[in-house]
């Protein structure tokens, strides 16, 4: 199956400051990428769907203005929190489509776990 | 609008006996189901998915799952359980036409013990 790296795999940061994470595809084209977030013992969220050398399009709810998503190449999505709070720790999954998906199937990052102090 | 139920946020069997997660879903059009296992801190992994081809679908460590439209259910089973299988199980839906976005479940806790 396709392959999608995230980095980094965790990360702490102090709050008010901006953490970027991305997401990678390796061994295809991804034109579409979806970024999730999971708080402890729930569900996945979808919080924006973006298309390359298009903007994203965020969930209702999601502040675009906080999560920065950019997806500039067919591999590569950044999804940047700025001015990290402690209630915005989580942990932020990362999907690509595209390839030679025939199912709108996505394949799934391992995950970035975001610790905000 | 496509929505996901999933009975019983935790299932707890012994190792060696049957998995049964019950998954339900709602949708206007033909749907395309999928089945992830996520371990702990880690991403999602596909199971197996269902896209209008055989309803009885075989995935990956021996799980299957049978869509049945009558009852709008895509149950996951496994004949016998493995200590390994412990993990949480999510099943998710989308419609076709395009890589259009994953509605998920609640997610099911699945504990196995000797």
């Amino acid at each position: 199956g396709a392959v999608v790296s995230q980095h980094p795999s965790w990360v702490i940061c102090k709050s008010g400051t901006s953490v970027k994470i991305e997401c990678r595809s390796l061994d295809f084209q991804a034109t579409t990428m979806f970024w999730y977030r999971q708080f402890p013992k729930q569900s996945l969220m979808l919080m924006a769907t973006s298309n390359e050398g298009s903007k994203a399009t965020y969930e209702q709810g999601v502040e675009k203005d906080k999560f920065l998503i950019n997806h500039a190449s067919l591999t590569l999505s950044t999804l940047t929190v700025t001015s990290a709070h402690p209630e915005d720790s989580s942990f932020y999954i990362c999907s690509a489509a595209g390839g030679t998906s025939a199912y709108n199937e996505q394949f799934f990052g391992p995950g970035t776990r975001l610790t905000v102090l | 609008a496509q929505s996901v139920t999933q009975l019983g946020s935790h299932v707890s069997v012994s190792e060696g006996a049957l998995v049964l997660l019950r998954c339900n879903y709602s949708s206007s059009v033909p749907p395309y189901l999928f089945w992830y296992v996520q371990y702990p801190n880690q991403g999602l992994q596909l199971l197996l998915k269902y896209t209008s081809a055989a309803t009885l679908v075989k995935g990956i460590n021996g799980f299957e799952a049978e869509f049945k439209k009558s009852e709008t259910s895509f149950h996951l089973t496994k004949p016998s359980a493995h200590m390994s299988d412990a993990a949480e199980y999510f099943c998710a839906v989308t419609i076709s036409g395009g890589y259009n976005k994953l509605i998920f479940g609640a997610g099911t806790r699945l504990a196995v013990h000797p």
